[in-house]
């Protein structure tokens, strides 16, 4: 099993340009979750997925990010523009139960 | 309302002595608890799962975790460490499967020759 996948594994862009990362879970998991990693404010949960349905979104800061999921091998999150401060690791994760399986995260930074 | 708080942002140890990383949780409900490590780099880890059956959980690597519920504790531990578990650590709660996972802020430990 290749694990969660995720693309690219760093983004380098300019401040107003629209990012898009994805995700591919493991194959037969029926939840995803995206998840950004800051030093001032540690692993915050944006939003996941369960059965391809959003479910909760509460933690996407603000109208600028997106997130979908069109089927279940596959989901992404756009950031558009893009802002300095949404600098990050960002990783998904995707689990059948209890255990999240974590990608190896897209290092972006914004400049 | 969930959470989880790890009492030391940094522990340094030298190889072949005692590793503890201490968690204090609060939860409302019967809590399910992890420990994820996370290496330079990489993304997290699971390292080992409290789901409400044996108080003392072993996970991977020689790590354990005891679940104190008179303390609301779950303070990770092993008995000596080695210079690849320098990492960061992560207490988490959650209520269900279903539940999203609460992080604590992280514990870096780093391991002297």
């Amino acid at each position: 099993d290749a694990g969660v996948i995720q693309s690219p594994r760093h983004e380098v862009t300019e401040m107003g340009q629209e990012v898009t990362l994805r995700c591919k879970p493991i194959s037969g998991h029926n939840s995803l979750f995206w998840y950004r990693q800051t030093m001032m404010r540690g692993l915050e949960l944006l939003i996941y997925f369960n059965n391809n349905v959003p479910i909760d979104d509460s933690g996407m800061p603000e109208d600028r990010f997106s997130a979908k999921m069109p089927n279940a091998s596959f989901s992404t999150l756009k950031i558009q523009p893009s802002e300095p401060r949404d600098s990050a690791v960002y990783f998904c994760a995707s689990s059948l139960s209890w255990e999240q399986y974590f990608g190896p995260g897209t290092r972006l930074t914004v400049t | 309302a969930q959470s989880v708080t790890q009492l030391d942002s940094h522990v340094s140890v030298s190889e072949g002595t005692p590793v503890l990383l201490r968690c204090n949780y609060s939860s409302s409900y019967s809590p399910s608890l992890f420990w994820y490590v996370q290496h330079p780099n990489k993304g997290l880890q699971l390292l080992l799962k409290y789901t409400s059956a044996a108080t003392l959980v072993k996970g991977i690597n020689g790590f354990e975790a005891e679940f104190k519920k008179s303390e609301t504790s779950f303070h990770l531990t092993k008995p000596s460490a080695h210079m690849s578990d320098a990492a960061e650590y992560f207490c988490v709660v959650t209520t269900s499967e279903t539940d999203k996972l609460i992080f604590g802020t992280g514990t870096r430990l780093q391991v002297f020759p």
